[in-house]
């Protein structure tokens, strides 16, 4: 049974670059859901989408984030210009119904910006 | 202030130790709590889910709540190396808004 999964698992790329980053959900689940995980803030909502409809997007930073999920089993963060403060681990999850189902994590994109 | 405040630790204990984890929260209109136990280069997992005050037990581990201080905490009895990880709490509001510690990193020593 396939987990939360998500690529590349590891990014570095210099400041300025786009990067993206993919998500494939568990199938049938209708909830997902973009963090941003650093030692200092702990694991951030950014996004996240009810069947492939954005619902909340005020945790997204900057209008350098975008997140897009044109069907139920894909979805992309994309970050056009990254900059250095960027750098964190980005984990997607997913969920069957929000709230009083738990979330199901994949194992998150290592993101550096140099 | 943050939503959900974690000491993060970091906290080491001897095998069989019991390890107490513990989170506060702001929020009075946090209905549900949850524990989730991350390993070094993972996703979070869910552990514990709870509803309101009261105690839920699930093998070595009970979660606890108690609403009138606004505390979450996490028990784990005869603790193994393989608990080494980082545990975080989260409280969910009546929106079904997920708001997450920090999380606290746990070391188990044989």
């Amino acid at each position: 049974d396939a987990g939360v999964i998500q690529s590349p698992r590891h990014e570095v790329t210099e400041m300025g670059q786009e990067v993206t980053l993919r998500c494939k959900p568990i199938s049938g689940h209708d909830y997902l859901f973009w963090y941003r995980q650093t030692m200092m803030r702990g694991l951030e909502l950014l996004i996240y989408f009810n069947n492939n409809v954005p619902i909340d997007d005020s945790g997204m930073p900057e209008d350098r984030f975008s997140a897009k999920m044109p069907n139920a089993s894909f979805s992309t963060l994309k970050i056009q210009p990254s900059e250095p403060r960027d750098s964190a681990v980005y984990f997607c999850a997913s969920s069957l119904r929000q709230g009083h189902q738990p979330q199901h994590f994949g194992d998150g994109t290592r993101l550096s910006i140099l | 202030q943050k939503e959900v405040e974690q000491d993060p630790g970091p906290l080491s204990v001897p095998e069989g130790a019991i390890v107490s984890l513990n989170c506060t929260y702001s929020n009075s209109a946090f209905q549900y709590f949850m524990w989730y136990r991350q390993y070094s280069r993972k996703g979070p997992e869910l552990l514990m889910y709870t509803y309101s005050s009261g105690n839920k037990e699930d093998g070595r581990f009970t979660a606890q709540v108690d609403k009138s201080s606004k505390y979450i905490s996490l028990f784990i009895r005869d603790s193994q190396p393989s608990d080494s990880a980082t545990y975080l709490c989260a409280s969910l509001n009546t929106g079904n808004q997920f708001y997450f510690g920090t999380g606290t990193s746990l070391t188990v020593i044989p």
